[in-house]
């Protein structure tokens, strides 16, 4: 099943640049989580969202903002970023009954 | 500490051939799952095989087995009859305490990258 969109594929911005990423499921799932992939680093769980609820914030910095207007979406917003949150930001979702993740093919962000 | 060590960032196997990859988990929780992840160059994960702490027998899906050793704290995925499609990174995780029925937290080692060679 690939029934989880992140979108840009690709991203490159500025220190100072305010960008988003969006992350859509068709799965009809009730949570959604980002999670940061830096090399050579385990995957770091960023925020989860039940019901459109966030119930984890993993000690994320402000400056990444969740979104999640709804069950199917799920927005990552960035601000002022530093060169070190380079990394792949990966979506994911799954169903209360199943503890299995599906993920999206992630956003490749790199701050400049 | 680390919750998940894999020990081995590479391995080479021959097309056909079985590997295994090495996990081991460090938990107090007498309540826990293992999972295994593959992550091919697109860079979707896909869910291979999951198994739980109570469970006596190893888990089996199609050409993976999990390896479930819970005296040594170990969760090694067998890949039997290797083909290149297998060539990807493979992430052991783990989620600690029984599974709540809403959001499922895991936590993740740094991989391994298998290569399949003709």
């Amino acid at each position: 099943e690939t029934g989880v969109t992140q979108t840009p594929r690709h991203l490159v911005m500025g220190m100072t640049n305010k960008k988003s990423l969006k992350c859509e499921q068709h799965l009809g799932h009730n949570a959604m989580y980002w999670y940061k992939q830096s090399a050579k680093k385990p995957l770091e769980l960023m925020f989860v969202y039940n019901f459109k609820e966030q119930t984890e914030n993993n000690s994320v910095p402000s400056r990444f903002s969740p979104e999640c207007p709804n069950s199917s979406h799920l927005f990552l917003h960035l601000h002022t970023l530093q060169p070190e949150d380079s990394a792949l930001y990966l979506c994911a979702s799954s169903q209360g009954d199943s503890e299995k993740l599906f993920f999206g093919s992630g956003t490749q962000l790199s701050v400049l | 500490a680390q919750k998940i060590t894999q020990t081995q960032p590479g391995m080479f196997v021959q097309e056909k051939e079985a590997v295994t990859l090495d996990c081991t988990y460090d938990t107090s929780d007498q309540s826990y799952g293992l999972f295994w992840y593959k992550q091919p160059s697109s860079g979707e994960m896909i869910f291979l095989i999951y198994q739980g702490s109570y469970d006596e027998q190893n888990a089996t899906e199609g050409r993976y087995s999990l390896n479930f050793q819970k005296a040594r704290k170990s969760a090694n995925l067998v890949i039997s009859a290797s083909q290149l499609g297998d060539s990807a990174m493979y992430f052991c995780a783990m989620r600690e305490g029984p599974y709540t029925g809403t959001a499922s937290k895991l936590t993740f080692g740094t991989g391994t990258r298998l290569q399949v060679t003709l």
